[in-house]
Protein backbone atom coordinates (compact mmCIF):
# COMPACT_ATOMS: atom_id res chain seq x y z
CA UNK A 1 0.00 0.00 0.00
CA UNK A 2 1.22 3.34 -0.95
CA UNK A 3 1.88 6.09 1.79
CA UNK A 4 0.08 8.68 -0.32
CA UNK A 5 -2.76 8.33 -1.17
CA UNK A 6 -4.96 10.04 -3.60
CA UNK A 7 -8.50 10.70 -4.44
CA UNK A 8 -10.40 9.98 -6.33
CA UNK A 9 -8.86 7.38 -8.63
CA UNK A 10 -10.47 8.30 -11.71
CA UNK A 11 -11.90 11.46 -13.01
CA UNK A 12 -13.91 12.12 -16.07
CA UNK A 13 -15.42 15.51 -16.23
CA UNK A 14 -16.56 18.08 -18.74
CA UNK A 15 -14.43 21.03 -19.99
CA UNK A 16 -16.69 23.82 -18.28
CA UNK A 17 -16.63 21.51 -14.97
CA UNK A 18 -15.41 22.45 -11.29
CA UNK A 19 -13.41 19.29 -9.81
CA UNK A 20 -10.33 18.38 -7.08
CA UNK A 21 -7.81 16.02 -6.82
CA UNK A 22 -7.26 15.46 -3.20
CA UNK A 23 -3.80 14.22 -1.80
CA UNK A 24 -2.66 13.35 1.89
CA UNK A 25 0.07 11.87 3.15
CA UNK A 26 1.37 11.12 6.90
CA UNK A 27 5.22 10.39 6.96
CA UNK A 28 6.14 14.39 8.16
CA UNK A 29 7.30 14.96 4.70
CA UNK A 30 7.20 18.85 4.54
CA UNK A 31 7.51 18.86 0.58
CA UNK A 32 5.05 17.98 -1.60
CA UNK A 33 4.43 17.91 -5.30
CA UNK A 34 1.98 17.57 -8.08
CA UNK A 35 2.52 16.05 -11.68
CA UNK A 36 1.10 15.24 -14.90
CA UNK A 37 2.32 12.33 -16.75
CA UNK A 38 1.29 11.50 -20.54
CA UNK A 39 1.21 7.49 -20.93
CA UNK A 40 4.70 6.22 -21.38
CA UNK A 41 6.25 9.22 -20.64
CA UNK A 42 7.83 10.43 -17.26
CA UNK A 43 6.33 13.07 -14.58
CA UNK A 44 6.14 16.41 -16.10
CA UNK A 45 6.59 18.59 -12.97
CA UNK A 46 3.83 20.32 -12.44
CA UNK A 47 4.06 22.59 -8.41
CA UNK A 48 6.35 22.18 -5.16
CA UNK A 49 5.10 23.47 -2.31
CA UNK A 50 7.29 23.68 0.86
CA UNK A 51 6.61 23.86 3.92
CA UNK A 52 3.31 25.10 2.52
CA UNK A 53 3.61 27.75 0.24
CA UNK A 54 4.41 27.42 -3.16
CA UNK A 55 7.71 27.23 -4.12
CA UNK A 56 7.95 26.26 -7.57
CA UNK A 57 5.66 26.33 -10.46
CA UNK A 58 6.44 25.36 -13.78
CA UNK A 59 4.60 27.75 -15.85
CA UNK A 60 1.16 25.79 -15.33
CA UNK A 61 -1.66 26.82 -16.90
CA UNK A 62 -4.15 28.80 -14.63
CA UNK A 63 -6.75 26.36 -15.33
CA UNK A 64 -4.80 24.35 -12.95
CA UNK A 65 -4.58 25.79 -9.11
CA UNK A 66 -3.22 24.25 -6.67
CA UNK A 67 -3.13 24.69 -3.06
CA UNK A 68 -2.13 23.25 0.57
CA UNK A 69 -4.25 23.59 3.53
CA UNK A 70 -1.73 21.95 6.08
CA UNK A 71 1.12 19.55 5.84
CA UNK A 72 -0.50 16.89 5.44
CA UNK A 73 -2.94 17.88 2.42
CA UNK A 74 -2.47 18.92 -1.07
CA UNK A 75 -5.00 19.79 -3.08
CA UNK A 76 -5.37 20.39 -7.14
CA UNK A 77 -8.32 22.20 -8.04
CA UNK A 78 -9.05 22.02 -11.93
CA UNK A 79 -11.37 24.44 -14.05
CA UNK A 80 -12.16 25.13 -17.69
CA UNK A 81 -9.51 21.66 -18.62
CA UNK A 82 -8.89 21.30 -21.99
CA UNK A 83 -8.88 17.47 -23.94
CA UNK A 84 -4.96 17.59 -23.75
CA UNK A 85 -5.46 18.06 -19.96
CA UNK A 86 -6.44 14.36 -20.15
CA UNK A 87 -3.92 12.16 -17.98
CA UNK A 88 -2.81 10.66 -14.93
CA UNK A 89 -2.43 13.33 -12.31
CA UNK A 90 0.22 12.35 -9.16
CA UNK A 91 1.37 13.47 -6.12
CA UNK A 92 4.54 12.66 -4.37
CA UNK A 93 6.29 14.28 -0.70
CA UNK A 94 9.42 13.62 0.05
CA UNK A 95 11.92 15.36 3.15
CA UNK A 96 13.51 18.58 2.38
CA UNK A 97 17.38 18.65 2.89
CA UNK A 98 19.30 21.15 0.52
CA UNK A 99 16.35 21.07 -1.51
CA UNK A 100 13.94 19.27 -3.04
CA UNK A 101 16.22 16.07 -4.51
CA UNK A 102 15.07 13.89 -1.61
CA UNK A 103 13.23 10.69 -2.54
CA UNK A 104 10.00 11.02 -3.58
CA UNK A 105 6.99 8.87 -2.38
CA UNK A 106 4.31 8.94 -4.92
CA UNK A 107 0.70 8.01 -4.64
CA UNK A 108 -0.93 6.19 -7.59
CA UNK A 109 -2.37 9.06 -9.08
CA UNK A 110 -5.77 9.86 -10.43
CA UNK A 111 -7.07 9.13 -13.81
CA UNK A 112 -8.01 12.31 -15.37
CA UNK A 113 -10.39 12.24 -18.85
CA UNK A 114 -11.63 15.25 -19.83
CA UNK A 115 -14.59 15.19 -22.36
CA UNK B 1 20.01 23.21 -17.76
CA UNK B 2 20.85 19.85 -16.50
CA UNK B 3 19.87 16.83 -18.69
CA UNK B 4 19.34 13.08 -18.25
CA UNK B 5 19.48 10.72 -21.61
CA UNK B 6 17.79 7.40 -20.60
CA UNK B 7 18.50 4.35 -23.44
CA UNK B 8 16.87 2.00 -24.39
CA UNK B 9 13.41 4.13 -24.62
CA UNK B 10 11.43 0.62 -25.24
CA UNK B 11 12.70 -3.10 -24.55
CA UNK B 12 11.08 -6.07 -24.90
CA UNK B 13 12.81 -9.68 -24.14
CA UNK B 14 12.05 -12.90 -23.48
CA UNK B 15 12.29 -14.06 -19.37
CA UNK B 16 15.57 -15.44 -18.08
CA UNK B 17 17.11 -12.42 -20.67
CA UNK B 18 19.32 -9.90 -18.97
CA UNK B 19 18.96 -5.84 -19.80
CA UNK B 20 20.95 -2.57 -18.93
CA UNK B 21 19.53 0.23 -18.99
CA UNK B 22 21.66 3.69 -19.31
CA UNK B 23 20.97 7.14 -18.10
CA UNK B 24 23.69 9.29 -19.37
CA UNK B 25 24.67 13.19 -18.71
CA UNK B 26 27.06 15.56 -19.28
CA UNK B 27 26.24 17.13 -15.89
CA UNK B 28 27.45 16.19 -12.17
CA UNK B 29 24.59 14.99 -9.93
CA UNK B 30 24.54 14.87 -6.60
CA UNK B 31 22.92 11.98 -6.39
CA UNK B 32 20.64 9.86 -8.83
CA UNK B 33 17.34 7.85 -8.03
CA UNK B 34 15.88 4.76 -9.87
CA UNK B 35 12.27 4.25 -9.74
CA UNK B 36 10.36 1.75 -11.26
CA UNK B 37 6.49 2.40 -12.45
CA UNK B 38 4.18 -0.69 -12.77
CA UNK B 39 0.97 0.15 -14.69
CA UNK B 40 -1.91 1.55 -12.62
CA UNK B 41 0.46 2.48 -10.13
CA UNK B 42 2.80 5.36 -9.03
CA UNK B 43 6.60 5.31 -9.77
CA UNK B 44 8.39 3.23 -6.69
CA UNK B 45 11.97 4.40 -5.56
CA UNK B 46 13.60 1.71 -5.53
CA UNK B 47 17.22 2.65 -4.94
CA UNK B 48 19.65 5.82 -4.31
CA UNK B 49 22.96 5.88 -5.44
CA UNK B 50 25.32 9.10 -3.87
CA UNK B 51 29.04 8.18 -4.56
CA UNK B 52 31.10 8.16 -7.65
CA UNK B 53 31.71 4.35 -8.44
CA UNK B 54 28.80 3.21 -6.07
CA UNK B 55 27.26 -0.23 -7.09
CA UNK B 56 23.94 -1.10 -5.12
CA UNK B 57 22.12 -4.78 -6.00
CA UNK B 58 19.05 -5.11 -5.02
CA UNK B 59 17.97 -9.01 -5.72
CA UNK B 60 18.81 -9.30 -9.89
CA UNK B 61 18.67 -6.06 -10.08
CA UNK B 62 22.02 -4.07 -9.97
CA UNK B 63 22.90 -0.12 -10.14
CA UNK B 64 25.69 1.71 -10.68
CA UNK B 65 26.92 5.23 -10.49
CA UNK B 66 29.48 6.84 -12.62
CA UNK B 67 32.74 7.87 -11.03
CA UNK B 68 32.16 10.99 -12.52
CA UNK B 69 28.63 11.11 -11.27
CA UNK B 70 27.19 11.47 -14.57
CA UNK B 71 25.98 8.69 -15.17
CA UNK B 72 24.21 5.02 -14.04
CA UNK B 73 23.19 2.10 -15.59
CA UNK B 74 20.25 -0.85 -14.03
CA UNK B 75 21.19 -4.27 -15.28
CA UNK B 76 18.78 -6.73 -14.83
CA UNK B 77 19.85 -10.18 -14.92
CA UNK B 78 17.15 -13.43 -15.52
CA UNK B 79 14.56 -10.80 -16.40
CA UNK B 80 11.26 -12.43 -15.05
CA UNK B 81 7.39 -10.92 -16.07
CA UNK B 82 6.84 -8.95 -12.62
CA UNK B 83 9.94 -6.73 -13.97
CA UNK B 84 7.53 -5.10 -17.10
CA UNK B 85 6.84 -1.58 -16.36
CA UNK B 86 8.90 2.14 -16.97
CA UNK B 87 11.79 2.29 -15.33
CA UNK B 88 12.91 5.86 -14.29
CA UNK B 89 16.23 7.75 -13.49
CA UNK B 90 16.43 11.09 -11.95
CA UNK B 91 19.03 13.42 -11.18
CA UNK B 92 19.79 15.36 -8.14
CA UNK B 93 20.60 18.52 -9.49
CA UNK B 94 21.69 22.23 -8.24
CA UNK B 95 20.25 23.72 -4.88
CA UNK B 96 16.75 24.32 -4.56
CA UNK B 97 15.88 23.01 -7.56
CA UNK B 98 13.39 19.26 -8.24
CA UNK B 99 14.49 16.27 -9.33
CA UNK B 100 15.11 16.10 -12.98
CA UNK B 101 13.89 12.71 -14.90
CA UNK B 102 15.38 10.85 -17.52
CA UNK B 103 12.22 9.75 -20.33
CA UNK B 104 12.44 6.28 -18.80
CA UNK B 105 12.28 2.90 -20.68
CA UNK B 106 9.62 0.73 -21.02
CA UNK B 107 10.29 -2.24 -20.23
CA UNK B 108 8.10 -6.05 -21.73
CA UNK B 109 9.78 -9.25 -20.43
CA UNK B 110 7.20 -12.12 -22.07
CA UNK B 111 7.27 -15.90 -20.63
Amino acid sequence: DTEVTQTPKHLVMGMTNKKSLKCEQHMGHRAMYWYKQKAKKPPELMFVYSYEKLSINESVPSRFSPECPNSSLLNLHLHALQPEDSALYLCASSQILMGYNQPQHFGDGTRLSIL
Amino acid sequence: TQLLEQSPQFLSIQEGENLTVYCNSSSVFSSLQWYRQEPGEGPVLLVTVVTGGEVKKLKRLTFQFGDARKDSSLHITAAQPGDTGLYLCAGAGQAGTALIFGKGTTLSVSS
